[in-house]
């Protein structure tokens, strides 16, 4: 059974810092993996997806990164800003779709 | 506009009275899935649909049905609501192969 992890579980950064957030998972035979954002109290958001032949993918100020080998992918927020507060998911997809619990993030004005 | 709802949004009920949460999207997706999303437990998924009629156990079916009699409407039915059911419940859609997967805002219920 898949498990992924999430480090750290919460982190608070000030504005204007690079944000990387990181996701473990054990089972590295996946589709793909993917980067979510929930706001509280709402649905998921997906941010980037990143295919199993793919090394990383990017938009805008995100980029995301994923080496099946190890089981690891790492989310890179550039430049956060307080809209960015939020909590990350990382998802893996590998016939069911395996959640992390979450990175909750808090950037300081 | 695309998008994913779920019915009700809240809901407060009690121990054993049939309830159905209904999810229904607007995007023609082959996709459904529910999930129940707990306090330190995270998102996990509860029953997934690859298409019209065929519905597969997630990581926690237990307490819970589900049907696929059409491509839009993926209910979710609860027939003996227990207390340890009380959780947020989303609803999504998509194709996961290619990233497009969309959730509904959540329901979030309570069993007395």
């Amino acid at each position: 059974k898949q498990e992924v992890t999430q480090i750290p579980a919460a982190l608070s950064v000030p504005e204007g810092e690079n944000l990387v957030l990181n996701c473990s998972f054990t089972d590295s035979a996946i589709y793909n993996l993917q980067w979510f954002r929930q706001d509280p109290g709402k649905g998921l958001t997906s941010l980037l997806l990143i295919q199993s032949s793919q090394r990383e993918q990017t938009s805008g100020r995100l980029n995301a990164s994923l080496d099946k080998s190890s089981g690891r992918s790492t989310l890179y927020i550039a430049a956060s800003q307080p809209g960015d507060s939020a909590t990350y998911l990382c998802a893996v997809h590998d016939n069911r779709l395996a959640f992390g619990k979450g990175n909750q993030v808090v950037v300081i004005p | 506009e695309a998008q994913v709802t779920q019915n009700p949004r809240y809901l407060i009920t009690v121990t054993g009275k049939k309830l159905t949460v209904t999810c229904s999207q607007n995007m023609n997706h082959e996709y459904m899935s529910w999930y129940r999303q707990d306090p330190g437990l995270g998102l996990r998924q509860i029953y997934y649909s690859m298409n019209v009629e065929v519905t597969d156990k997630g990581d926690v079916p237990e307490g819970y049905k589900v049907s696929r009699k059409e491509k839009r409407n993926f209910p979710l039915i609860l027939e003996s609501p227990s207390p340890n059911q009380t959780s947020l419940y989303f609803c999504a859609s998509g194709r996961p192969n290619t990233g497009e997967l969309f959730f509904g805002e959540g329901s979030r219920l309570t069993v007395l």
